[in-house]
């Protein structure tokens, strides 16, 4: 079954507690990205990325950092989390480099820093 | 930088009736311009999109209009029903940059 996924699916943590999501998708996509989504704020885009080895940031990258070592596998890093990460996150993959294809996203993954 | 307005934030339209949804874009590269829906508890899924080179799509009780002139899009859903209860985005896409962005989404109450 073509997916995206996403792990853990809820987490609660404690500020400055390294902690890393994954994200894997088995569709051959080039194109991955992760959003937060918080209550009226809609859905911003963190990272993403064009193919391996080749990331830039969205909107709101600060305190995130991500790696594409390969292609099904985008993970997202808080190297030290802080409670104004608490939040919603989606990992979304789409067939090829560019925004401009159908984006599949994952289940989302609750994160609460306290 | 690049934005796009939804409006409205919340809407609750009588079933059968019909719905719409507004947005606007301030990057006139933009030429993608995809709608995802979102149910209670569950991930985004795209429902409809419109690139810049056609002004309107339509599939069954979706349709999308785009004006690039005004730099704005709309989401019409007719005959609406309870199933169509959800959190819709737009969002806009330049290929110059590879990004996409959304707006803050619309709240849809299907009255019974």
């Amino acid at each position: 079954e073509a997916q995206v996924t996403q792990n853990p699916r809820y987490l609660i943590t404690v500020t400055g507690k390294k902690l890393t999501v994954t994200c894997s998708q088995n569709m051959n996509h080039e194109y991955m990205s992760w959003y937060r989504q918080d209550p009226g704020l809609g859905l911003r885009q963190i990272y993403y990325s064009m193919n391996v080895e080749v990331t830039d940031k969205g909107d709101v990258p600060e305190g995130y950092k991500v790696s594409r070592k390969e292609k099904r596998n985008f993970p997202l890093i808080l190297e030290s989390p802080s409670p104004n990460q608490t939040s919603l996150y989606f990992c979304a993959s789409s067939l090829s480099a560019g925004s401009y294809n159908e984006q599949f996203f994952g289940p989302g993954t609750r994160l609460t820093v306290l | 930088g690049e934005n796009v307005e939804q409006h409205p934030s919340t809407l609750s339209v009588q079933e059968g009736d019909s719905a719409v949804i507004k947005c606007t874009y301030s990057d006139s590269a933009s030429n993608y311009f995809p709608w995802y829906k979102q149910e209670l508890g569950k991930r985004p899924q795209l429902i409809i999109d419109i690139r810049s080179n056609v002004g309107e799509k339509k599939d069954q009780r979706i349709a999308v209009t785009l004006n690039k002139t005004a730099k704005h899009f709309s989401l019409h859903i007719t005959e609406t029903q309870p199933e169509d209860s959800a959190v819709y985005f737009c969002a806009a896409a330049n290929p110059r940059h590879d990004k996409i962005i959304f707006g803050k989404g619309t709240r849809l109450h299907i009255l019974p």
